[in-house]
């Protein structure tokens, strides 16, 4: 069984430009979790959707959002980087309705310059 | 608001000898305790869980604690091996908001 995937491994940006992160679940995950992870911190919860509908949202400004595709994979988008924006960005899948036993991917490494 | 504190933040030991990592949690709705542990270059693996209906879990080397008048859980590694040097995170979770509070981590470093 393929374990949740994330795309691009890293990226690297100017401030102010955009970035797109994808994620896709485990196969029968229809929930999908967007997580912050700066360097030296934990990890922030960024995002949550499931079955193609934003659920909650974490303590973030409006420029970071995302949506969930019909086969549920899904995307985040943050607008206008900032340079404290760069950090390890990782999703998580989970079934439908179970706050237990995450899958999280490998991340991707965003990097503002 | 919901917090989790974790200590300590770096721990060093003997290969052989046991690890004991402590997390505290704010939120006394909190019922799901799951234990990760992320290696260099990788996400977080769920290495063991809890839920609030139980007092310990074991699994092999690895067992959780939870004392919930304390709000208190800890992570138990015997015998320990070079393999269990990593970063290792708490988290606490309510049914209904899906969303995990984690701790800050522990690095831990196996000496051989």
């Amino acid at each position: 069984e393929a374990g949740v995937t994330q795309s691009p491994t890293h990226l690297i940006k100017t401030r102010g430009q955009q970035a797109t992160l994808r994620c896709s679940p485990i196969s029968g995950h229809t929930s999908v979790y967007w997580y912050q992870q700066a360097l030296g911190l934990g990890l922030q919860f960024l995002l949550w959707y499931d079955e193609g509908e934003e659920r909650n949202r974490g303590n973030f400004p409006p420029r970071f959002s995302g949506r969930q595709f019909p086969n549920y994979s899904s995307e985040l988008n943050v607008n206008a980087l900032e340079l404290e924006d760069s950090a390890l960005y990782l999703c998580a899948s989970s079934h439908s309705g179970k706050n237990y036993g995450y899958t999280f991917g490998s991340g991707t490494r965003l990097t503002v310059v | 608001g919901e917090n989790v504190e974790q200590h300590p933040s770096t721990l060093s030991v003997q290969e052989g000898d046991s690890a004991v990592i402590k997390c505290t949690y704010s939120d006394s709705a909190s019922n799901y305790f799951p234990w990760y542990k992320q290696e260099l270059g990788k996400g977080p693996q769920l290495i063991i869980d809890i839920r609030s209906n139980v007092g310990e879990k074991k699994d092999q080397r690895i067992a959780v604690t939870l004392n919930k008048t304390a709000k208190h859980f800890s992570l138990h590694i015997t015998e320990t091996q070079p393999e269990d040097s990593a970063v290792y995170f708490c988290a606490a979770s309510k049914s209904g908001t899906y969303k995990y509070i984690f701790g800050t981590g522990t690095r831990l470093k196996v000496l051989a």
